[in-house]
């Protein structure tokens, strides 16, 4: 069965940086793109950008721009995401998903999601 | 941005109970939209995709329509497991973006 496995909870200083996994199982890793999505606390849900697993290609929403990373490691089937320059207002839980074989989220496939990363951020 | 904004932003109601939730985009996004569930301490689900298709497995009670800028989501008869947050979704153009969600408690 399809599984995404992430990283533990992370506690960081201002300034610092934060790199999640999220490791992959049961289907074509390069075959589905790979969302990260976050949730502060308390909050709504905030979409991040899209990583091809199979290219490298990315897609990052301009807010993260300059301080997202999303990376692929084909070989162990696992995706990345890193965020730099944390501040307070990037805690939150970060989550990854795939919905399909296309970037789009809102056309047909079956949506599986990590079971989220707590990041804090504080000093 | 596409702004999505979706009322209303809490609501109560019965076991049984039909209800609908609406989303309403700032500009048109076609049926470029979905909607998810989130339980409390959970990861989200996706229930329906462009704008009316309803995910496999979900129960179909769930029913999405609208098209443009207005759309809803409708639980023809809730039961105790509907009781969440629910949020809609735009994909049309970048970034995506959600509705501020939807909490749905029980009465």
């Amino acid at each position: 069965q399809v599984q995404l496995v992430q990283s533990g909870a992370e506690v960081k200083k201002p300034g610092a940086s934060v790199k999640v996994s999220c490791k992959a199982s049961g289907y074509t890793f390069t075959g589905y793109y790979m969302h990260w999505v976050r949730q502060a606390p308390g909050q709504g849900l905030e979409w991040m950008g899209w990583i091809s697993p199979n290219s490298g290609d990315t897609n990052y929403a301009q807010k993260f721009q300059g301080r997202v990373t999303m990376t692929g490691d084909t070989s162990i089937s696992t995706a990345y995401m890193d965020l730099s320059r944390l501040t307070s207002d990037d805690t939150a839980v970060y989550y990854c998903a795939t919905l399909g074989p296309t970037t789009s989220l809102t056309a047909a496939g079956t949506d599986y999601w990590g079971q989220g990363t707590l990041v804090t951020v504080s000093s | 941005d596409i702004q999505m904004t979706q009322s209303p932003s809490a609501m109560s109601a019965f076991v049984g109970d039909r209800v609908t939730i609406t989303c309403r985009a700032s500009q048109g996004i076609s049926n470029y939209l979905a909607w998810f569930q989130q339980k409390p301490g959970k990861v989200p689900k996706r229930l329906i995709y462009a704008s009316s298709s309803l995910q496999s497995g979900v129960p179909s009670r769930f029913s999405g329509s609208g098209s443009g800028t207005e759309f809803t989501l409708t639980i023809s008869s809730l039961q105790p497991e509907d009781f969440a947050t629910y949020y809609c979704l735009q994909h049309n153009s970048y970034p995506p973006t959600f509705g501020q969600g939807t909490r749905l408690e029980i009465k």
